[in-house]
């Protein structure tokens, strides 16, 4: 079965830096994805970014970025120039190719600071 | 594009009372949707995966008489807590996929349950 873990239940950043949230996941399949999906205070789950398992290059969208580590199984995002509306509950996601399901991390609050 | 539609929003009922949760895609056709259930503060945790025309698939320990899935069309899907009671309290969120990249869901914005 597979698992996502993410370590870090709090996390806080000043506005304007950079912080990294960290993902790992264990799995058996070639075929996958991965996602960070973002829920605000409003709980509207946002798509931030998605990487395909069987593509090398780390996926960026904007200031998001993530790295990918697949042979360590780590799926980590980074938030470049952080803004208060990036306040938020951060989850990483892993998707089977074969299944099509989602599974969750146990998500990480970022709190930025003004 | 890729708009998934909940309602309602929040709904307070009484025990014993069935409460039906609607899921729409707006602009594309959902030939999957998905019913997570939510604690605060928690994760998602999915509950049924649902193909348009066919029976719903529950996970293990998702009781299927008490949360009635339907997927009528590609692009409505209903959840119906039936005879709830105060533990089913939580919130619900659907999702679907369909609409655009392969293997990306996109989220309804959830249906808070409150049962007294």
């Amino acid at each position: 079965a597979q698992t996502v873990t993410q370590s870090q239940p709090e996390m806080s950043v000043q506005e304007a830096e950079t912080v990294t949230l960290s993902c790992t996941y264990d799995t058996s399949e070639n075929n996958y994805y991965l996602f960070w999906y973002k829920q605000p205070p409003s709980r509207q789950m946002i798509l931030v970014i998605r990487q395909e398992a069987y593509k090398q290059q780390n996926a960026t969208e904007n200031r998001f970025s993530v790295n990918f580590q697949k042979a360590a199984k780590s799926f980590s995002l980074k938030i470049s120039d952080s803004q208060l509306g990036d306040t938020a509950m951060y989850f990483c996601a892993f998707c089977s190719g074969n299944t099509g399901k989602l599974i969750f991390g146990q998500g990480t609050t970022l709190q930025v600071k003004p | 594009g890729a708009v998934v539609s909940q309602h309602p929003s929040w709904v307070i009922c009484k025990s014993g009372t069935s409460v039906k949760i609607e899921c729409r895609s707006l602009d594309f056709q959902a030939t999957t949707m998905f019913w997570y259930r939510q604690f605060p503060k928690q994760s998602l945790m999915l509950m049924a995966t649902s193909n348009e025309g066919s029976k719903a698939t529950y996970e293990q320990g998702v009781e299927k008489d008490k949360f009635l899935i339907n997927h009528a069309s590609l692009t409505l899907s209903t959840l119906t807590v039936t005879s709830a009671h105060p533990e089913d309290s939580s919130f619900y969120i659907c999702s679907a996929r369909g609409g655009g990249p392969e293997n990306i869901q996109y989220f309804g914005a959830g249906t808070r349950l409150s049962v007294l």
